[in-house]
């Protein structure tokens, strides 16, 4: 079955980065790309972006573009996401998400648990 | 950016009601909408993709349905299971949108 696996909770200090990971099984890594939602204390989901591990091409929403990386390696069906420059109000839980491609775009059929990123001085 | 509205916020009902939770679209999105549930804690599940068309293993009694920009995720005869929080999504153009979510609670 199809599994992204996330690690455990993290904690920055304002200014600094953060790196996520990502690690996929129960499919073909290439095939599907790969999403970020993000989604802040008691609020809604914001996507990120996307990557493409069989290419590395990516897709940043606007309000991230400067800040965020995302990159893929095939040989260890891993994702990861870094996010630069960190504020208190990127304090947020993470999750990578597997786009399933419709035509014109992506809805996620299966989800990461979470990462929860904590920006604290 | 597509803005996605959902109504209500909060939704309070019995095991056994039917109850509806409507999300619009900023601008015509077609049919490109999903609906995900989110529990507490845990990662949101898909539901609904295409606006009405079922995730495979999702029970019978979720259903969608669209009206130009408007659209609605239906729930006949809830379950003790399904009380939580239901998103909206436009896949239809990139920031890939959601809307501010409906909790579903027990009356």
């Amino acid at each position: 079955q199809v599994q992204l696996m996330q690690p455990g909770p993290e904690v920055r200090k304002p200014g600094a980065s953060v790196k996520v990971t990502c690690k996929a099984s129960g499919y073909t890594f290439t095939v599907y790309y790969i999403h970020w939602v993000r989604q802040a204390p008691g609020q809604g989901l914001e996507w990120m972006g996307w990557i493409s591990p069989n290419s590395g091409g990516t897709n940043y929403a606007q309000q991230f573009q400067g800040r965020v990386s995302m990159t893929s390696d095939t040989s260890s069906t891993t994702a990861s996401m870094e996010l630069s420059s960190l504020r208190s109000d990127d304090t947020a839980v993470y999750y990578c998400a597997r786009g399933r491609w419709a035509y014109v775009g992506y809805y996620f059929d299966s989800w990461g648990q979470g990462t929860p990123v904590t920006v604290s001085s | 950016d597509i803005q996605m509205t959902q109504s209500p916020s909060t939704l309070s009902a019995s095991v056994g009601d039917r109850v509806t939770i409507t999300c619009r679209a900023s601008q015509s999105i077609l049919s490109w909408l999903a609906w995900y549930q989110q529990k507490p804690g845990k990662a949101p599940e898909l539901l609904i993709y295409k606006a009405s068309r079922l995730e495979t293993g999702v029970p019978s009694r979720f259903s969608g349905s669209e009206s130009g920009t408007d659209f609605t995720l239906t729930i006949t005869s809830l379950q003790p299971d399904d009380f939580a929080t239901y998103y909206c999504q436009q896949y239809y153009t990139p920031p890939y949108t959601f809307g501010q979510g409906t909790k579903l609670e027990i009356k």
